[in-house]
C-alpha cells in the first residue's frame, strides 16, 4: 500500500456521461498530480494542486476539470466523455510543490473505461 | 518542447544485467528518476539522480547520467524474474521548480528464465 487512495479501481461508462474520479493523497503530501496513461500516449500530465491551489496545468482537455479539497484529498471531473477517454488515471503525491528528492507517490489507479 | 524518449523493450537472461536506457530533453533538469510499474500497479519509485552526480549506486541497481548528452540509464545487476514489469525514466523540469514530471514512454523488461 503506497499511502495515495484511489477510487474507484474501475469505471465502466457510456458516452456523453460525467464521472467523478477520487484521490488521497499519503498523509503529509500536500501536491496532488494527475495523470492520464494510455497505450499510444504514454503518461500524460493533466493538473497538479498544491495545498488547495492549482499549480501547474498539462494537456487537459476543457472537458476536464479538478479540485483539491481544504483536506487535500483532490477530485478529478470528466464530462461529456468520449470513447477516447478511456484509459488508467492515476493521483500521485508528494511532500512539497515540487517532487525533488522524494518524487511522486502513485496511487494504484482507476481504469476508466468508456462504451 | 520537453520530452524523454525510451526503448519500448527489453528482453534478458535471469542472472544477466539489464540496461535500459533513456533520453531526456530538459538540460536544466535538476532532477532524474526512474520508476518500475508491474501489471495492474502504479509506479513505485525505484530510484532518483540528481544532475550534478554522474554515478549512482542502490543495491542491485546503478543509474548512470550523460548530462552532456542527456542521457540516462538504470542497470540492474543479477536480473530476476521478479524484475519483469515496466521501467518508466523521468525528468523534473524548469530546474526542479516545477511540479509536473515528464515520463518516457516505459521500457517493458521480460526476464526469461
Amino acid at each position: 500500500d503506497s499511502g495515495v487512495t484511489q477510487t474507484p479501481k474501475h469505471l465502466i461508462t457510456a458516452t456523453g456521461q460525467r464521472v467523478t474520479l477520487r484521490c488521497s493523497p499519503r498523509s503529509g503530501d500536500l501536491s496532488v498530480y494527475w495523470y492520464q496513461q494510455s497505450l499510444d500516449q504514454g503518461l500524460q500530465f493533466l493538473i497538479q494542486y498544491y495545498n488547495g491551489e492549482e499549480r501547474a496545468k498539462g494537456n487537459i482537455l476543457e472537458r476536464f476539470s479538478a479540485q483539491q479539497f481544504p483536506d487535500l484529498h483532490s477530485e478529478l471531473n470528466l464530462s461529456s466523455l468520449e470513447l477516447g477517454d478511456s484509459a488508467l488515471y492515476f493521483c500521485a503525491s508528494s511532500p512539497r510543490q515540487a517532487p525533488r528528492n522524494y518524487g511522486y507517490t502513485f496511487g494504484s489507479g482507476t481504469r476508466l473505461t468508456v462504451v | 518542447g520537453e520530452d524523454v524518449e525510451q526503448s519500448l523493450f527489453l528482453s534478458v537472461r535471469e542472472g544477466d544485467s539489464s540496461v535500459i536506457n533513456c533520453t531526456y530533453t530538459d538540460s536544466s533538469s535538476t532532477y532524474l528518476y526512474w520508476y518500475k510499474q508491474e501489471p495492474g500497479a502504479g509506479l513505485q519509485l525505484l530510484t532518483y539522480i540528481f544532475s550534478n552526480m554522474d554515478m549512482k549506486q542502490d543495491q542491485r541497481l546503478t543509474v548512470l547520467l550523460n548530462k552532456k548528452d542527456k542521457h540516462l540509464s538504470l542497470r540492474i545487476a543479477d536480473t530476476q524474474t521478479g524484475d519483469s514489469a515496466i521501467y518508466f525514466c523521468a525528468e523534473s523540469i524548469n530546474g526542479g521548480s516545477q511540479g509536473n514530471l515528464i515520463f518516457g514512454k516505459g521500457t517493458k523488461l521480460s526476464v526469461k528464465p
